[in-house]
């Protein structure tokens, strides 16, 4: 079955205690993003990687991190959580043909709270 | 640099009824994607339909289907005999034809079906 594997599904952290969210997808596609869901803001791109070894920045990039050094995964680290980082996230990935640019595949999302 | 507005936080309706969910965008490209997404109280996000700015035949998929007025920067979704599993945040996107691969969503509208 074609999917996107995010885990953990919901998390509880301290305030600078670093973690990762995994991110995998079993459809061989060159893009992958970050977003984070928050309410009344819609859905916001955090990272987003065109492919192995290269990633760029989103809109809302500032206190993450995501690293692309094999295709089918890409996880996002926060460092050093703070709260405002509390959100839903919600990794996705997407084929490279112009026919279907934008049918982006999303995972389950992750709620993270940050205390 | 491209918005997506969504003006309606809530609605509600009766099922079997049709729904309009009005969405509004900016943007000063010719060519680029519009979509719907859905988001079920499960948190996974689904692709419903998919505009090309480029097609001027409004693009429909069995009851949901758009009104995509290019010059008035609008696309609305009707759902059409709405039913209980229609319950669910629906989210406006845009994205540009070429570059990243950043979908730009609107706020979200939440939707309930009422029996």
């Amino acid at each position: 079955e074609a999917q996107v594997t995010q885990n953990p599904r919901y998390l509880i952290t301290v305030t600078g205690k670093k973690l990762t969210v995994t991110c995998s997808q079993n459809m061989n596609h060159e893009y992958m993003s970050w977003y984070r869901q928050d309410p009344g803001l819609g859905l916001r791109q955090i990272y987003y990687s065109m492919n192995v070894e290269v990633t760029d920045k989103g809109d809302v990039p500032e206190g993450y991190k995501v690293s692309r050094k094999e295709k089918r995964n890409f996880p996002l680290i926060l460092e050093s959580p703070s709260p405002n980082q509390t959100s839903l996230y919600f990794c996705a990935s997407s084929p490279f043909a112009q026919g279907d640019r934008g049918r982006a595949f999303f995972g389950q999302g992750t709620r993270l709270t940050v205390v | 640099a491209q918005t997506v507005t969504q003006s309606q936080p809530e609605m509600s309706v009766q099922e079997a009824e049709t729904v309009t969910l009005s969405c509004t965008y900016d943007t000063s490209e010719n060519n680029y994607y519009l979509f719907w997404y859905k988001q079920p109280p499960s948190r996974q996000m689904i692709l419903v339909i998919r505009q090309e700015a480029y097609k001027q035949q409004n693009a429909t998929e069995n009851r949901f289907s758009v009104n995509f007025q290019k010059a008035a920067k609008s696309f609305s979704l009707k759902i059409s005999d709405s039913q209980l599993g229609d319950t669910a945040m629906y989210f406006c996107a845009f994205i540009r034809p070429q570059g990243a691969q950043k979908l730009v969503f609107g706020q979200g509208t939440r939707l309930t079906i009422n029996p």
